[in-house]
This record gives C-alpha cells, sequence and structure tokens, in this order.
C-alpha cells in the first residue's frame, strides 16, 4: 500500500531534548516536506527537499533541522525543542513540487513539549 | 499563492449531494485550483484539481467559473466519511516553486445521519 509513515505518532518531551521524528514513504517520490498544524494558523511549511541531498527552508523553519540522505526518507530534528514547538506535525511526500502532483500526507505525530 | 474564501462551515445530510463553495477573486492565469481535505484526526488528503475546464474523479467534480474567480466542489452523495474540513487551495506552476499548500480555514463539513 502506498503511503507515508511517521514515527512517533504521540510524543511528550521537556525543553532541550533533543529528538527525531522520522517520515518514510514507499512511492519512490522526489518531494518532501514537513508541516505543523496549529489552531488558528492552519498547517505551515517547515522545510522542503526535492529530492535526495537537497533541503530548503518553509515559512517556519526556525528551531528545526532536516536531513535527506536517502529518497524515502525525510526525518525532523528538533536539537533542542522548546514549548512554543508544541504542535502536529504532519509529513508528505509527492512525485515532484509541481502543482499538477498530489502531495500525499502522514499521519501526524502529536508533539508536547513542557 | 492568491488567497481563497470558503464558509466556515456547512452541513449536508447523507446520501444527498453538497456544494461547497471556494472564492478566488484574485486567482492568476496560472494558478491552478486543489481541493484537499483533512478528516478528523488524520493528515490531508488530496481530493481533486483543476485549472480552467470542470474535473471529475472517483471521489467528487469540480466545477470551475468562466471567469475562474470561483469553484465548487460537489460530493455527488454524502456519506458520513466525508465529514471534514475541505480546504480550498490556489497553487501556480513555476519550476521555482517551493512546492508548498497554502492551507487555509477551510470549511467544515457536517453530514447529519
Amino acid at each position: 500500500e502506498a503511503q507515508v509513515t511517521q514515527n512517533p505518532r504521540y510524543l511528550i518531551t521537556v525543553t532541550g531534548k533533543k529528538l527525531t521524528v522520522t517520515c518514510s514513504q514507499n512511492m519512490n517520490h522526489e518531494y518532501m516536506s514537513w508541516y505543523r498544524q496549529d489552531p488558528g494558523l492552519g498547517l505551515r511549511q517547515i522545510y522542503y527537499s526535492m529530492n535526495v541531498e537537497v533541503t530548503d527552508k518553509g515559512d517556519v523553519p526556525e528551531g528545526y533541522k532536516v536531513s535527506r540522505k536517502e529518497k524515502r526518507n525525510f526525518p525532523l530534528i528538533l536539537e533542542s525543542p522548546s514549548p512554543n514547538q508544541t504542535s502536529l506535525y504532519f509529513c508528505a511526500s509527492s512525485l515532484s513540487q509541481r502543482t499538477y502532483n498530489e502531495q500525499f500526507f502522514g499521519p501526524g505525530t502529536r508533539l508536547t513539549v513542557l | 499563492d492568491a488567497k481563497t474564501t470558503q464558509p466556515n462551515s456547512m452541513e449536508s445530510n447523507e446520501e444527498e449531494p453538497v456544494h461547497l463553495p471556494c472564492n478566488h477573486s484574485t486567482i492568476s492565469g496560472t494558478d491552478y485550483i486543489h481541493w484537499y481535505r483533512q478528516l478528523p484526526s488524520q493528515g490531508p488528503e488530496y481530493v481533486i484539481h483543476g485549472l480552467t475546464s470542470n474535473v471529475n474523479n472517483r471521489m467528487a467534480s469540480l466545477a470551475i467559473a468562466e471567469d475562474r474567480k470561483s469553484s465548487t466542489l460537489i460530493l455527488h452523495r454524502a456519506t458520513l466519511r466525508d465529514a471534514a474540513v475541505y480546504y480550498c487551495i490556489l497553487r501556480d506552476d513555476y519550476g521555482g516553486s517551493q512546492g508548498n499548500l497554502i492551507f487555509g480555514k477551510g470549511t467544515k463539513l457536517s453530514v447529519k445521519p
């Protein structure tokens, strides 16, 4: 089954403790991205990747890092999480960044930073 | 990407058609109209997209006004599973795009049995 998977689905952590949220897709997609969803602010893009070893900042990249060493994986790294990063995170992928390619979203990771 | 305006919420009865409107008066000639939906506790899901002509797929139909300043997503027979927030999104298609979808507040659709 074609899908985007994320782990963990739920995470409660404390300020400053480094964490990684994994994202993996099995559709051989070139384009992957991370969004965060907050009440009243909708979904906003954090980082995106056009292909392996090519990543770039989205609209709200502060406090996050990403890497794209393999085509299927695109982990989101929070080196020193803070309470304002408490949010619902979604990973997405598509064949390319072009508009005619639909984007597939993962099930989400709910992160709480105390 | 241009801005869209959608009603905050709509209600429908099960097995009846639903017409979800979207206004995009500042749409440019190269903006595609996309619809995504987000079911409760799930990630967004692609529904349909179009440029000028009406489009149909297994999930829905998209009717685009002749002047392209508005569009309507049509669910032909609403089911309880269609209860979700529906987002109308405009996306310009150019090679330098960062590929992000700009989600507004969307329309929360409730379906009554």
